[in-house]
């Protein structure tokens, strides 16, 4: 069993969607990110997360600590939002090596 | 603030070459890392570096060499460059534990 977890593992929607991708994790954390990855482009960080909530745009990111559970909202969901989205958990073990969820690929309809 | 820059973007090497991927960052960051993605897959970690002179394996160094004389350069090295190298590699820095990760743009090797 993965030490990260993510689904859905593919997601499609209609334009204008609410989207949820979600991921859970077994280890304990001191960090947890997530990043976007356009086909055949680079990465981008969106939100990294230690408690709570953030919100950037039509984005929103969510953290439950006690449950090791991390949602990632997109509202009014749009064609270039479509990518792929990666969460990943930096360990409290001190290695300083993120480890990887293996991702969800996202394609939204017009 | 630049962030995080690596060159070159596209690469093609043949069979037992070798060659150097620079990976530069100007935010003082300490923590740097290497990752390949092959197609389709998620992200392996090659090597990373805690600070300056301070490089330590991930879990697929073979083939690979780095070094971390300053803070802001952290090269990888292929000697002897393998088909099983042909993938997107991405260099990555952040500050400390609890801060925005940063990503270069990537660079795209194939072995021949």
């Amino acid at each position: 069993k993965n030490e990260v977890e993510q689904s859905p593992q593919n997601l499609t929607a209609q334009e204008g969607e609410f989207i949820t991708i979600n991921c859970s994790y077994s280890v304990g954390i001191s960090a947890l990110h997530w990043l976007q990855q356009h086909p055949g482009g680079g990465i981008v960080s969106l939100f990294m997360l230690s408690s709570g909530k953030k919100k950037h745009g039509r984005l929103i990111a969510t953290i439950n600590i006690q449950e090791k559970h991390s949602s990632l909202h997109i509202t009014a969901s749009h064609p270039r939002d479509s990518a792929v989205y990666i969460c990943a958990v930096l360990p409290t073990s001190g290695t300083y090596k993120y480890i990887f969820g293996t991702g969800t690929r996202l394609k939204v309809l017009a | 603030n630049a962030g995080v820059t690596q060159t070159p973007k596209f690469r093609i090497l043949k069979i037992g070459q070798s060659m150097t991927l620079q990976c530069a960052q100007d935010m003082n960051h300490n923590y740097m890392y290497w990752y390949r993605q092959d197609p389709g897959m998620g992200l392996k970690l090659i090597y990373y570096s805690v600070g300056a002179g301070i490089t330590d394996k991930g879990e697929v160094p073979n083939g690979y060499n780095v070094s971390r004389s300053t803070t802001e350069d952290f090269p990888l090295r292929l000697e002897l460059a393998a088909p099983s190298q042909t993938s997107v590699y991405f260099c990555a820095s952040i500050e400390g534990v609890n801060t925005e990760a940063f990503f270069g743009q990537g660079t795209r090797l194939t072995v021949v």
